[in-house]
C-alpha cells in the first residue's frame, strides 16, 4: 500500500509565476489536509478537504492560494503570484476518515519544498 | 489559541544516553497528542500516538506520557544511537480536522 504522494518533491519559481502542487492520498483515505513548514519552524494547518469540498480552510491565507481536492485525482494546492515569502516546504496528510481517534490517524507525504527566486 | 512549545530546541547527548523531550501545550482539551520524527528534507514519520484517555504509550526504546492536567508531555528515548538523529515533532489534536505543532527539537546522538 503505497503511501501519501506529493509531487514534485522540489519546485522553484520566479516570483508573480504560479505554484501548483498535488497530492495523492493513500489508498482508501477520503480526507486531505495541506500544511505548511516555513524554515526552523513547526508545521502550520492550512485547510482540510474531503472530496469535492473544502472543509476548514482557517489555515488558508486569504489571497493568493486555494486548494481543491476533485472527485477524481489528487489533491492541488495552488499559489498565485508567488513572493519569496512562500518558499516552505508543503506537507500533505491524509487519513480514512474523522482524524482524532486512533482509527483515522493522519499519514503524511515526503512534502513539496518550494523555492520562489 | 492552542499553542505549543517544545524544549530544548536543539539537543546534543553521546550515543548510549537516555534522554527526554519535552512538550508543553496551552489547552488541556485535546483529543490525542502525537510524536513524529522528521528527518532533514524527508517528511514526516509518525513514532506513537497518545488518545487523551490514555497516559502513555511505548514502542520499543520510545516511551510517551500524557499529563492533560499540567498541559505537559515527555518522549523519552533508551539507549539513544546515532539513527535517532533527526528533529522530533509534537502536534496536538484538538478539533478534528487539524494538528497544532510545536517548532521541534533537533536531537543530534553522537556515536
Amino acid at each position: 500500500n503505497a503511501g501519501v504522494m506529493q509531487n514534485p518533491r522540489h519546485l522553484v519559481r520566479r516570483r508573480g509565476q504560479e505554484a501548483r502542487l498535488r497530492c495523492s492520498p493513500m489508498k482508501g483515505h477520503s480526507h486531505v489536509y495541506w500544511y505548511r513548514q516555513l524554515p526552523e519552524e513547526g508545521l502550520k494547518f492550512m485547510v482540510y478537504l474531503q472530496k469535492e469540498n473544502i472543509i476548514d480552510e482557517s489555515g488558508m491565507p486569504k489571497e493568493r492560494f486555494s486548494a481543491e481536492f476533485p472527485k477524481e485525482g489528487p489533491s492541488i494546492l495552488r499559489i498565485q503570484q508567488v513572493v519569496r515569502g512562500d518558499s516552505a516546504a508543503y506537507f500533505c496528510a491524509s487519513s480514512v476518515g474523522l482524524a482524532g481517534s486512533s482509527y483515522n490517524e493522519q499519514f503524511f507525504g515526503p512534502g513539496t519544498r518550494l523555492t520562489v527566486l | 489559541k492552542q499553542e505549543v512549545t517544545q524544549i530544548p530546541a536543539a539537543l546534543s547527548v553521546p550515543e548510549g544516553e537516555n534522554l527526554v523531550l519535552n512538550c508543553s501545550f496551552t489547552d488541556s482539551a485535546i483529543y490525542n497528542l502525537q510524536w513524529f520524527r522528521q528527518d532533514p528534507g524527508k517528511g514526516l514519520t509518525s513514532l506513537l500516538l497518545i488518545q487523551s484517555s490514555q497516559r502513555e504509550q511505548t514502542s520499543g526504546r520510545l516511551n510517551a506520557s500524557l499529563d492533560k492536567s499540567s498541559g505537559r508531555s515527555t518522549l523519552y528515548i533508551a539507549a539513544s544511537q546515532p539513527g535517532d538523529s533527526a528533529t522530533y515533532l509534537c502536534a496536538l489534536h484538538r478539533n478534528f480536522n487539524k494538528f497544532y505543532f510545536g517548532s521541534g527539537t533537533k536531537l543530534n546522538v553522537k556515536p
